[in-house]
């Protein structure tokens, strides 16, 4: 079945780049999507791309796109104490708009 | 700003008894999603609801559970007789089409003991 994968943790000092990683197999899903999910909250999400993109900026967010190799990236720019979550990669499984997540990467960002 | 909210937060039930999850979508919503998440794995699609009727489900939806929309405004996830293997974090979602934003709700934290 179709599968997403992200590493685990991330550990990045504030001020410093964060970059997250996700591998996906579906190759049609039209959406893929960067969800956040803070300590005892539910999912928010954060951006999301079409997948004719391979590159979309959204202030200190950027998802980069690879299609061919099927690789999404999220970068978050100038990475805040603030920023320290859970962020899950989602791709789009079917028509009526369920999603496939990733296990979600723990982002820890050290002052 | 409007928001998903699902009730409880959480319950904690005896294996096989009957529980019914809560949430309230987004008023003018028409998709609606359950997902759970077992602790330390991926957020696993249960089912999506339209048009008053299930139009998808995963294998994990199996006969055990039950959706319904029982007014305008409630949305409700049963588990018949639950098992130690349903504890989770229970997920809703809304969104207005199949391709849009969904909302999530903040969760309802399932034990089963």
């Amino acid at each position: 079945g179709e599968d997403v994968e992200q590493s685990l943790f991330l550990s990045v000092r504030e001020g410093d780049s964060s970059v997250i990683n996700c591998t996906y197999t579906d190759s049609s899903s039209t959406y893929l999507y960067w969800y956040k999910q803070e300590p005892g909250a539910g999912l928010q999400l954060l951006t999301y791309i079409f997948s004719n993109m391979d590159m979309k900026q959204d202030q200190r967010l950027t998802v980069l796109l690879n299609k061919k190799d099927k690789h999404l990236s999220l970068r978050i720019a100038d990475t805040q104490t603030g920023d320290s979550a859970i962020y899950f990669c989602a791709t789009l499984g079917g028509s009526q708009g369920n999603l496939i997540f990733g296990k979600g990467t723990k982002l820890s960002v050290k002052p | 700003e409007p928001e998903v909210t699902q009730t409880p937060s959480h319950q904690v039930t005896q294996m096989g008894q009957e529980v019914i999850l809560r949430c309230v979508p987004i008023s003018n919503h028409l998709y609606f999603y359950w997902y759970r998440q077992i602790l330390g794995q991926k957020v696993e699609f249960l089912v999506s609801f339209y048009n008053n009727e299930i139009s998808e489900k995963s294998e994990i939806f199996d006969d055990q559970f039950s959706v319904e929309r029982p007014d305008g405004s409630n949305f409700t996830l049963k588990i018949r007789s639950t098992k130690l293997e349903d504890s989770a974090m229970y997920f809703c979602a809304s969104s207005t089409g199949g391709n849009t934003e969904a909302f999530f709700g903040q969760g309802t934290r399932l034990t089963v003991v």
